[in-house]
């Protein structure tokens, strides 16, 4: 059964270093996204992304994030300089449309 | 701005019982609302959507409503097991496929 990947599993950085987190959506899929949830707390929504674009974006999504589908298959997340707050497991999610979204299994970022 | 809330944050029931679990929303102009499991320190699992225009969908013991119009959905978990114990999770999908979360369930299932 096709599944949304998401690599690495677990990302450790230095405060104010850059971070790539990537994701494979499922193949016949149009829309991904990107949520997070810090340890204890919601999951929330960070981005859309259809079309080579930004959809929407959250308030969090500010100008530290980016987004970007580099080839056909992989979809990223790069946060530009790390901080602390910023430590929290990041999820990749991907669907054909207003339908079920699957999530991968998320990468555990840790910013020292 | 849609907000989510799941009640009880924790439940607790002896193996074979029925889980009911509630999920209400404060804007019921939503597209759908779809429920996840999530094992400690894991991914989400999709368990069931239910689009905006339906009142109810069922996956073999697992069966969720949806009261658009009073904010509410509520997943029924028949016969419980160990199995079952976890985080659920509903969320609700608005214009532009953005999902908002509430903060879970945490259930355990004592055998």
């Amino acid at each position: 059964e096709p599944e949304v990947t998401q690599t690495p599993s677990h990302q450790v950085t230095q405060m104010g270093q850059e971070v790539i987190l990537r994701c494979v959506p499922i193949s016949n899929h149009l829309y991904f996204y990107w949520y997070r949830q810090i340890l204890g707390q919601k999951v929330e929504f960070l981005v859309s992304f259809y079309n080579n674009e930004i959809s929407e974006k959250s308030e969090i999504f500010d100008d530290q994030f980016s987004v970007e589908r580099p080839d056909g298959s992989n979809f990223t997340l790069k946060i530009r300089s790390t901080k602390l707050e910023d430590s929290a497991m990041y999820f990749c999610a991907s669907n054909a449309g207003y339908n079920e979204q699957f999530f991968g299994p998320g990468t555990r970022l840790t910013v020292l | 701005k849609q907000e989510v809330t799941q009640i009880p944050a924790a439940l607790s029931v002896p193996e074979g019982e029925n889980l009911v679990l509630n999920c209400s929303f404060t804007d019921s102009a939503i597209y759908n609302l779809q429920w996840f499991r999530q094992d400690p320190g894991k991914g989400l699992t999709s368990l069931l959507l239910i689009q905006s225009s339906q009142r109810e969908q069922t996956s073999g013991r697992l069966n969720a409503s949806l009261d658009k119009s009073s904010g509410r959905s509520t997943l029924y978990i028949a016969a419980s097991q160990p199995g079952d114990s976890a985080t659920y999770l509903c969320a609700v999908g608005a214009a532009g496929n953005k999902l908002t979360f509430g903060g879970g369930t945490r259930v355990l299932v004592k055998p």
